[in-house]
């Protein structure tokens, strides 16, 4: 597609629920990135796909997270069993080469009641 | 990790200049970036600059590069209403991106 996609646009779960978020990247970028926005902060780095591999989940803050790539295209990042604290902005961004000229998609905003 | 710094707020009068400032912590990036941000919207790349560059100017934008005081600026020509929003610096590291907390860009009458 022309850009990134990202759905939903807005979630709002109970805690305690889990989610799925999705990610559409611009055909052909190898490069995959999920990043978290948390109100009024800057953009946490959670993981990192090259094709379909994910050589640094360093950022995905428990074991609750967890993301998967397929088809070198879509990706979906999977929060188990919400909690409050997971209420942020979910971005998504992919890329052509390796950090040169990231496209970010408009982001998932997640509501843990 | 990456320690990137910026101011959080600047408040602008239409046509003038605006000018945001960033500092980081990691000599070794190669480019450095800023994002803009609009309320509802995600990041889109204003522009970016080689490490190696001390200036890079593309029409309104002139980016400022000083390595030795690990000082990026943003200099934005005749601001606008459309400039309000959130401007983002970001350096990168290998493939990941460092980002700052925000500067917010408010463009009064």
């Amino acid at each position: 597609g022309a850009g990134v996609s990202q759905s939903p646009s807005n979630k709002v779960t109970e805690k305690g629920k889990d989610v799925e978020l999705r990610c559409d990247p611009i055909s052909g970028h190898t490069a995959l990135y999920w990043y978290r926005q948390r109100l009024g902060q800057g953009l946490e780095f959670l993981i990192y796909f090259q094709g379909n591999s994910a050589p640094d989940k360093s950022g995905l803050p428990s074991d609750r997270f967890s993301a998967e790539r397929t088809g070198e295209s879509v990706s979906t990042l999977t929060i188990q069993r919400t909690q409050q604290e997971d209420s942020a902005v979910y971005l998504c961004a992919s890329s052509f080469y390796e950090a040169y000229g990231y496209t970010f998609g408009s982001g998932t905003r997640l509501t843990v009641v | 990790g990456e320690d990137v710094e910026q101011s959080l707020f600047l408040s602008v009068r239409e046509g003038d200049s605006s000018v945001i400032n960033c500092t980081y912590t990691d000599s070794s990036s190669t480019y450095l970036y800023w994002y803009k941000q609009e309320p509802g919207a995600g990041l889109q790349l204003l522009t970016y600059i080689f490490s190696n560059m001390d200036m890079k100017q593309d029409q309104r934008l002139t980016v400022l590069l000083n390595k030795k005081d690990k000082h990026l600026s943003l200099r934005i020509a005749d601001t606008q209403t459309g400039d309000s929003a959130i401007y983002f610096c970001a350096v990168d590291n290998d493939y990941k991106l460092s980002f700052g907390a925000g500067t917010t860009v408010t463009v009064r009458a």
